[in-house]
């Protein structure tokens, strides 16, 4: 069973629209980190939020680490076709263990 | 500035066969992991190793094995491969604290 759960799975927008996507968790997590994965690649980090209730803006996308750090969302303001690919949260138990979601794909049509 | 390389790129395997996933990292990290990734599934944990004479299992250690060579490498084994391992395997390594995942391009292995 996944441990992290992504909402949604699929989405795909028009240009400059708005979007959020949310990484839920029964668990409890020392820090938890968002990943993007073109295909044919591995996932390459965006993001590390290590405290509960913690923001974090990286250009148009903001982050935001749940206060009882079980739970994690990604906004996305005014998505660009450069945008589109494969958005994972990772959840890390303890110091090593990291967890992956189950991923949204996102598709930003121009 | 190699990062981390996964052999091979591809395999295929008949039922029952064996076969083992080379993965090497050039970051002088400590920590290294297998993953798999199926449609929809996002990535699942097979074996991970904390440091160098340690492994432990992840989410979904059935039917594999690893070993962890010295400090560079980390190899995943399947003794007798099963259609279900068809996927997508991904090698990844970290330095310590909340570090990043650096991962390899991955092995896709298609079991018949």
């Amino acid at each position: 069973t996944q441990l992290l759960e992504q909402s949604p799975q699929f989405l795909s927008i028009q240009e400059g629209e708005n979007l959020t996507v949310y990484c839920n968790s029964s668990s409890v997590f020392s820090s938890l980190q968002w990943y993007r994965q073109e295909p044919g690649e591995g996932p390459v980090l965006l993001v590390t939020v290590v405290t509960g209730g913690e923001v974090k803006k990286l250009k148009r996308l903001t982050f935001q680490f749940g206060d009882a750090r079980k739970d994690s969302s990604l906004h996305i303001t005014a998505a660009q076709p450069g945008d589109t690919g494969l958005y994972l949260c990772a959840g890390v138990e303890g110091t090593y263990k990291y967890i992956f979601g189950t991923g949204t794909r996102l598709k930003v049509l121009a | 500035n190699a990062g981390v390389t996964q052999t091979p790129k591809f395999q295929v395997l008949k039922t029952g066969q064996s076969m083992t996933l080379q993965c090497a990292q050039d970051m002088n990290h400590n920590s290294m992991y297998w993953y798999r990734q199926d449609p929809g599934m996002g990535l699942r944990l097979i074996y991970y190793s904390a440091s160098e004479g340690t492994t432990d299992k992840g989410e979904v250690p059935n039917g594999y094995n690893v070993s962890r060579l010295n400090k560079r490498e980390f190899s995943l084994r399947l003794e007798s491969a099963a259609p279900s391992q068809t996927s997508v395997y991904f090698c990844a390594s970290t330095g310590q604290g909340y570090s990043p995942l650096h991962f390899g391009n991955g092995t896709r292995l298609t079991v018949t």
